[in-house]
This record gives C-alpha cells, structure tokens and sequence, in this order.
C-alpha cells in the first residue's frame, strides 16, 4: 500500500525555524518529483516547493525563495522541508504531494497526498 | 505571481453539467499542457482529477473531462451528483519553474 505521512509541524514564534519530513513507502520514490503544497486556513491551496526524483533539480515559490529549503534522501524514502525566517502567512497546513512525474519541468500531476502537518507562525 | 483565474462558485442541480473555467497568462497555462485539475472535500486532502489537460488518472470518473483553448483551461463535470460537491482547483506549470494553483470553485450541487 502507498502512503505519505508528513510531520514536523509545530507553532514557531515568527523568524523561528522549523523542518518537516515527508515518509513515503508502497512506491519506488526515487523514480518521482515531490513537492510541498500549503493551505493557510480557510483558504486554497499553495505551491511551496518541489524536487526531481534524483535531487537534482529544485523548485520553490517566490514567495518561500531564499527561506525554504526541499531535499531529498532516496536511502530512506523521506522528502524535508526546512523552513527559516518563518512569517505569520507562511501559517498552514503542508501536504507532501507525490508527482505522476520525475521531473515538475516534464510535467506535474500530484497523485498522491498525505493527510498534512499544520505549521502555525505566531507570536 | 498571481494565482490562476477561477469563478468562486458553480452550481447545478442533479443530473446537469457544469464547467469550471481556469484562466492564465501567455507565461503559464498558454505555454504549457501541463494543466491539472483537483477536488478537495471538507477537511480531506487534495485528489487529482485531470492531467495533461485531458488525461484522467486510472478510477476517476468519466464524468469529468478536461480541456484547454489558449489561456483558458476548462473542467467539465457531466451528470452531477452530490459527491462532486467540492473544492476544486487547477493548476500549472510556468515559465518561472513554479506551478502555479488556481484560486480554487466551490461546486454546490443543488
């Protein structure tokens, strides 16, 4: 059975730091893009970031650009996301979202989601 | 980057068919047919509908079909019923590397 269990979500004081994980089995991870989508509360949803199956390539949303980071370790089926210079609109839920692609560039179709992780910024 | 163009609600009764626009630019959905499409239902996660435009992922309901004319894509629901009442999104890909989402229907089967 696939599945994609996210965690790591806690409430951080704004400019704080924080890193989530994303486990994922029941598939050949290496072969996938990942990325992060967010929903800020009663909102729609938000592309964060995205890596290729080999890591080699990563993607982010301006509006994370330069204070988040995506990464990979293929070894043991885990996707993070380290969050820094946290703000009170980066509050939200973060799925982990498997690609139908290896790389975003090639085509994106999220097929998979895990039930998310809620991250709250505030003071 | 602003979101893609959807309307905040559409509403058909029973049986109808209904069809949910999703407006880009020349930089984002004109460019590229990698537009997607995806339901959520209160409180759950997200689960693709539409790929590719038109392609529709193995057990989604043939009652959904998807298409693309310039900057516009389109999600068509076709005997609507009262499962299909949800949240929908599209999204796509754009020449900054993003994907980009769309600001999300609010489908209400009356």
């Amino acid at each position: 059975e696939m599945q994609v269990i996210e965690s790591g979500g806690d409430l951080v004081r704004p400019g704080g730091s924080l890193r989530l994980t994303c486990k994922v089995s029941g598939f050949d991870f290496s072969s996938y893009a990942m990325s992060w989508v967010r929903q800020a509360p009663g909102k729609g949803l938000e592309w964060v970031s995205g890596i290729s199956g080999s890591g080699g390539a990563t993607y982010n949303a301006d509006s994370v650009k330069g204070r988040f980071i995506v990464s990979r370790d293929n070894s043991k089926n885990t996707l993070h996301l380290q969050m820094n210079g946290l703000r009170v609109e980066d509050t939200a839920v973060y799925y982990c979202a498997k690609d139908f692609f290896f790389n975003l560039a090639t085509g994106n179709a999220f097929d998979m989601w895990g039930q998310g992780t809620m991250v709250t910024v505030s003071s | 980057q602003s979101a893609l163009t959807q309307p905040a609600s559409v509403s058909g009764s029973p049986g109808q068919s209904i069809t949910i626009s999703c407006t880009g630019t020349n930089s984002d959905l004109g460019a590229y047919n990698y537009v997607s499409w995806y339901q959520q239902h209160p409180g759950k996660a997200p689960k693709l509908m539409i790929y590719d435009v038109r392609v529709r992922p193995s057990g989604v309901s043939n009652r959904f079909s998807g298409s693309k004319s310039g900057n516009t894509a389109s999600l068509t629901i076709s005997g609507l019923q009262p499962e299909d009442e949800a949240d929908y999104y599209c999204t796509s890909y754009t020449s900054r590397n993003t994907v980009l989402f769309g600001g999300g229907t609010k489908v209400t089967v009356v």
